[in-house]
């Protein structure tokens, strides 16, 4: 069936370390990978994403990659800040006929000054 | 408006009641989503609409649970007999309008349920 598993469900780094966070999907024909940042009683909001036919893709301080033969994808945040501390969340959009976004579970940043 | 936008904001109901939440998505988007949100938890999805039919309802968490969506635009999600465990943030989402990727999510800032 579809599923995204998301690693770790807890980071914790300090000011000006990086932070990465790592996501699996189950389905081959996935072609687009979005990463929604939810600050605490907020709603998602996308902040950056990446379609199957790019490897990399980079926003400032925050890039994401994408291995389609593993069907892994990554979100790496550098010099980090206070403010980056949310939860995100990776997605993968299924199709079959129809399509949806799947999310993971979600990844708890803690960014310490 | 120019954003997602859901009502109630916030609904605090008695077990074993009925409630309707809206969800009224941006102006041309096609896609429509629910997603279930427990406390400290994931997005769990509930069920899609393209236009006015939803070709997925597979998310939905029993038949105590119906979504309908009229006019390719406001839609309904209706829970009825009311449990504890319905207690969660229900999150709305759209995307899609015509011509442009159907993938962009934008959610409203949700309806927390709380079923007493």
């Amino acid at each position: 069936g579809e599923n995204v598993e998301q690693h770790p469900s807890t980071l914790s780094v300090q000011e000006g370390d990086s932070a990465v966070i790592k996501c699996t999907y189950s389905d081959s024909a996935s072609n687009y990978f979005p990463w929604y940042k939810q600050e605490l009683g907020k709603r998602p909001q996308l902040i950056i994403d990446i379609r199957s036919n790019v490897g990399e893709k980079k926003d400032q301080r925050i890039a994401v990659t994408l291995n389609k033969t593993a069907k892994h994808f990554s979100l790496h945040i550098t010099e980090t800040q206070p403010e980056d501390s949310a939860v995100y969340f990776c997605a993968a959009f299924f199709s079959g006929g129809y399509n949806k976004l799947i999310f993971g579970a979600g990844t708890r940043l803690a960014v310490h000054p | 408006g120019a954003g997602v936008s859901q009502s109630p904001s916030n609904k605090v109901t008695e077990k074993g009641k009925d409630v309707e939440l809206r969800c009224d998505p941006i102006s041309g988007h096609t896609a429509l989503y629910w997603y279930r949100q427990r406390l400290g938890q994931g997005l769990e999805f509930l069920i899609y609409f393209q236009g006015n039919s939803a070709p997925d309802k597979s998310g939905l968490p029993s038949d105590r649970f119906s979504a309908e969506r009229t006019g390719e635009s406001v839609s309904t999600l209706t829970i009825q007999r009311t449990q504890q465990e319905d207690s969660a943030v229900y999150l709305c989402a759209s995307s899609g309008r015509a011509g442009a990727t159907n993938e962009k999510l934008f959610f409203g800032s949700g309806t927390q349920l709380s079923v007493l």
